[in-house]
């Protein structure tokens, strides 16, 4: 299964956005993509998916370009809390898995 | 809310002894899938049950094997192992949906995962 690309880490100032990118050039037509966060070794968190168009939520946003190649993950107001390696995934939906790329280690600076 | 309650939370074994992990999902959910995480690297699939069937699977080793019974609590068995099974291993579980007679987007909630250390 063809993988995600995301550069390995980011920093952000606290309070500041922090948008992390996805590179999914392969995706197919009824993959969604999907985001994770993992907080040291704890479980992957659900944060968001999305199919075609820009997806919100309580907890961040999704922007999907028009031809699904790359997306990117936007958490408006940083926090420390947000320190965390985001993870972007794609799957067919359905009962189809999760197929998750290397992550992307976010640190948020005070 | 309930959430998917993975056991044991740790786990020490000698090289060539046998492991089983336990994974509960959550409540009416009917899939349950198994990843594999090596230090400093991205969750790997492993293995997934629809139904206690088994309805994919990924890079799992032929020393393991998994199955998901009647009550959709599945287990992990892994035999004969070796120093490079140690990893966190996680279970998720979902609901499977269709929307419009589409498959809808299938979101997993992980466990809190198993931590197998090989000595």
């Amino acid at each position: 299964d063809a993988k995600t690309t995301q550069p390995p880490s980011m920093d952000c100032a606290e309070g500041r956005a922090a948008n992390l990118p996805c590179n999914h050039s392969t995706i197919s037509g009824n993959e969604y993509v999907y985001w994770y966060r993992q907080i040291h070794s704890q479980g992957p968190q659900y944060i968001i998916h999305g199919l075609k168009n820009n997806e919100t939520n309580e907890m961040a946003s999704l922007i999907i370009t028009e031809d699904r190649k790359s997306s990117t993950l936007i958490l408006p107001h940083a926090t420390l809390r947000d320190t965390a390696v985001y993870y972007c995934g794609r799957g067919s939906g359905g009962y189809q898995k999760v197929t998750f790329g290397i992550g992307t280690k976010l640190q948020v600076i005070p | 809310a309930a959430g998917v309650i993975q056991s044991p939370r740790h786990l020490i074994k000698e090289k060539r002894e046998t492991a089983t992990l336990k994974c509960y999902p959550i409540p009416r959910h009917d899939t349950v899938y198994w990843y594999q995480q090596g230090p400093g690297q991205d969750p790997q699939f492993l293995i997934s049950f629809y139904e206690k069937m088994q309805s994919d699977k990924g890079s799992i080793p032929d020393r393991f094997s998994a199955q998901q019974f009647s009550d959709y609590h599945s287990e992990l068995n892994m035999s004969s192992l070796e120093l490079g099974d140690s990893a966190l291993y996680f279970c998720a579980s979902s609901s499977h949906q269709r929307t419009s007679g589409r498959a809808g987007a299938n979101v997993l909630t992980f466990g809190a995962g198993s931590r197998l250390t090989v000595l």
